[in-house]
């Protein structure tokens, strides 16, 4: 079965401190891809990142990065000097190209940024 | 570039009363996906559609029913409408099965 795990619910930080937003997941694929959305207080869905299976390089994009590590099955996010842009929900997701075409997404994490 | 549009963005119903949401996209995305949104829950999929004239069960399929006559639509419908359906819908299209997903703004609806 497949399955996604954020395990942090909400999390408060202070303005500027750096934040890892934690993703476990669970396949038994060989073949899959990960996604990271961003939920903002007005509510639309944002895509952040998409990764493969084979391609375990980590990503940085300004002050946002993805470390995703097969071993752990982990695929988390950090957010360095962080805004209080930052506050939002933030969903991990997963979808495994041989399985059926369901993308299943983790029950978020809240993270609030406080000025 | 509208992107994904879903009609209407609210919707209060009463007990047993029916409605459909319409979602249309126009990207010319085969994938298109209805998902619930609920406090503590995340984003539970109802029901997905691969191409024209194809819909399948997601996760939370009971008491709704979708449709996918033209591409470019993807309607849900709720036949009897009951409080434990009050949610925000969110619509998605994606280009393939592994493309990311493009969200409509939701609908919230209350259901009393």
């Amino acid at each position: 079965a497949q399955k996604v795990t954020q395990a942090q619910t909400e999390i408060s930080v202070v303005e500027k401190e750096d934040v890892t937003l934690d993703c476990v997941y669970e396949t038994r694929d060989t073949t899959y891809y990960l996604f990271w959305y961003k939920q903002p207080p007005s509510g639309e869905l944002v895509f952040l990142i998409r990764r493969n299976s084979f391609d375990e390089q980590n990503e940085i994009s300004g002050r946002y990065s993805w470390n995703f590590q097969k071993s752990t099955s982990s695929f988390n996010f950090t957010i360095t000097a962080s805004q209080v842009v930052d506050s939002a929900v933030y969903f991990c997701a997963l979808s495994a190209l041989n399985r059926d075409d369901k993308i299943i997404f983790g029950k978020g994490t809240r993270l609030h940024i406080l000025p | 570039n509208a992107g994904v549009t879903q009609t209407p963005k609210f919707r209060v119903l009463k007990t047993g009363q029916s409605m459909t949401l319409l979602c249309a996209q126009d990207m010319n995305h085969e994938y298109m996906y209805w998902y619930r949104q609920d406090p503590g829950m995340g984003l539970r999929l109802i029901h997905y559609s691969v191409g024209e004239g194809t819909t399948a069960k997601g996760e939370v399929p009971d008491g709704y029913n979708v449709s996918r006559l033209k591409k470019q639509n993807f309607l849900l419908g709720l036949e009897s409408a009951a409080p434990s359906q009050t949610s925000v819908y969110f619509c998605a299209s994606s280009y393939a099965r592994v493309s990311p997903l493009h969200f409509g703004n939701g609908t919230r609806l209350t259901v009393t």
